[in-house]
């Protein structure tokens, strides 16, 4: 496609569900990442791929949030044992390198709400 | 670590007027500058970007400017339309982890007619 897309666009899960959140990346671009946004906040790093390889994740907030990208395409985010604290807009974002000058092109994100 | 600041909004403005959003940072190295922009109901999209000292940003008559000696990167238009109504996040990429954005909060600019 002609740009990143997200799915689903908006999931509501009870506290204590499991979740998980799909990213496509623009074809060929070798760098991925996610990012959570609280309401009112700019989005905050969470985890960066290369190609299938897990690079960074720094930011994950807790061993409940898990992240793959098994074929250096398709990325999913897991969230385990999901609590109220974890609803946020989920973007993904890919570049074509990763490179400090390239531009990162998002996705329109996942709303997750936990009730 | 990195850190992004910018003004505090809501910022409103009346359309034509001046806009400045203010921008400073702190970083590792020699970072990367960039203004994304979020319109309503839409994802980030990259608005300007500048990569090292000195450049100048510019899109859409939007314009920032690269200032090491002050660090900042504060985002100015001449005449603002009301289509310009949106979130606007400053955001750097460190030479220290050269992959990540680091944003700052964002401001919520709302031009009426």
């Amino acid at each position: 496609g002609a740009g990143v897309s997200q799915s689903p666009r908006y999931k509501v899960a009870k506290r204590g569900q499991d979740v998980a959140l799909r990213c496509d990346p623009i074809s060929g671009h070798v760098s991925l990442f996610w990012y959570q946004q609280a309401l009112g906040q700019g989005p905050e790093f969470l985890t960066y791929f290369q190609n299938e390889a897990q690079l960074d994740k720094s930011g994950l907030p807790s061993d409940r949030f898990f992240a793959e990208r098994p074929e250096g395409s398709v990325s999913t985010l897991k969230i385990q044992r999901t609590q109220q604290e974890d609803s946020a807009v989920y973007l993904c974002a890919s570049s074509l390198w990763g490179s400090p000058q390239e531009t990162q092109y998002f996705g329109p994100g996942t709303r997750l709400l936990v009730l | 670590g990195d850190s992004v600041t910018q003004m505090e909004g809501p910022v409103t403005l009346s359309e034509e007027a001046f806009l400045t959003i203010n921008c400073t940072y702190t970083a590792t190295g020699y970072p990367s500058l960039f203004w994304y922009v979020q319109y309503p109901g839409e994802g980030l999209q990259l608005l300007l970007k500048a990569t090292k000292a000195d450049d100048k940003g510019s899109n859409k008559g939007f314009e920032a400017t690269y200032r090491k000696e002050t660090t900042s990167f504060h985002l100015e238009k001449g005449s603002v339309q009301v289509s310009d109504s949106a979130v606007y996040f400053c955001a750097l990429k460190s030479g220290g982890s050269n992959y990540k954005l680091t944003f700052g909060k964002g401001t919520l600019l709302t031009v009426n007619p």
